[in-house]
């Protein structure tokens, strides 16, 4: 089943504890790309990445790192998380011989206390 | 950059009744989702529609770009329509650009 997958699901942890979320996708696309979701902001664009080590910023970069080593992979890194990070995350993907469709990973609810 | 705006921001209707939603975006696209995010959070993709109309089941959708806008269609909704209904485009950068959402009620 073609999917992308994001790991943990919900997090609770507090200021400064550096943490990492996992987005991985199985369909072989070139794009990937990691949203945040605030109640009266709408989703807004952190990071993406048009390949393997090709990474851009988005809308709202400022307090994250991303990484893209694997096609597969793209992993979100808060290296000293705060409170206003709270909020939902979102791992997408598309391919971008084709740029139709982009793929959701079911998100990440992380509050940082 | 592009800008995209959505009608109506709040939506309450009664089981049955159909619905029309709006989507108004700045400039030209190459790629318009509609998603609906039900209330557990979860992004579902409902259709893929740079241009043209699109039909599954109750809901279509119809894009005119040249225009630079697009309908979702909504017919005898139910309950578990309700949730929020995004429009998303991508510009020819590289951002893909949320609308704002509507939310929609659908009351049995």
């Amino acid at each position: 089943e073609a999917q992308v997958t994001q790991n943990p699901r919900y997090l609770i942890t507090v200021t400064g504890k550096k943490l990492t979320v996992t987005c991985s996708q199985n369909m072989n696309h070139e794009y990937m790309s990691w949203y945040r979701q605030d109640p009266g902001l709408g989703l807004r664009q952190i990071y993406y990445s048009m390949n393997v080590e090709v990474t851009d910023k988005g809308d709202v970069p400022e307090g994250y790192k991303v990484s893209r080593k694997e096609k597969r992979n793209f992993p979100l890194i808060l290296e000293s998380p705060s409170p206003n990070q709270t909020s939902l995350y979102f791992c997408a993907s598309l391919a971008t011989s084709s740029y139709n469709e982009q793929f959701f990973g079911p998100g990440t609810r992380l509050t940082v206390l | 950059g592009i800008q995209v705006e959505q009608s109506p921001p709040d939506l309450i209707l009664q089981e049955g009744a159909n619905s029309t939603l709006r989507c108004n975006f700045s400039d030209s696209v190459n790629n318009l989702q509609w998603f609906h995010q039900n209330p557990w959070g979860q992004l579902i993709n409902l259709f893929y529609i740079p241009s043209g109309t699109k039909q599954n089941g109750r809901l279509s959708a119809t894009t005119v770009a040249t225009e630079r806008y697009s309908l979702l269609y909504i017919s005898s909704s139910q309950t578990t329509d309700s949730g929020v209904y995004f429009c998303a485009v991508w510009g020819y950068g590289q951002n893909f650009v949320f609308g704002p959402g509507t939310r929609l009620s659908v009351l049995p």
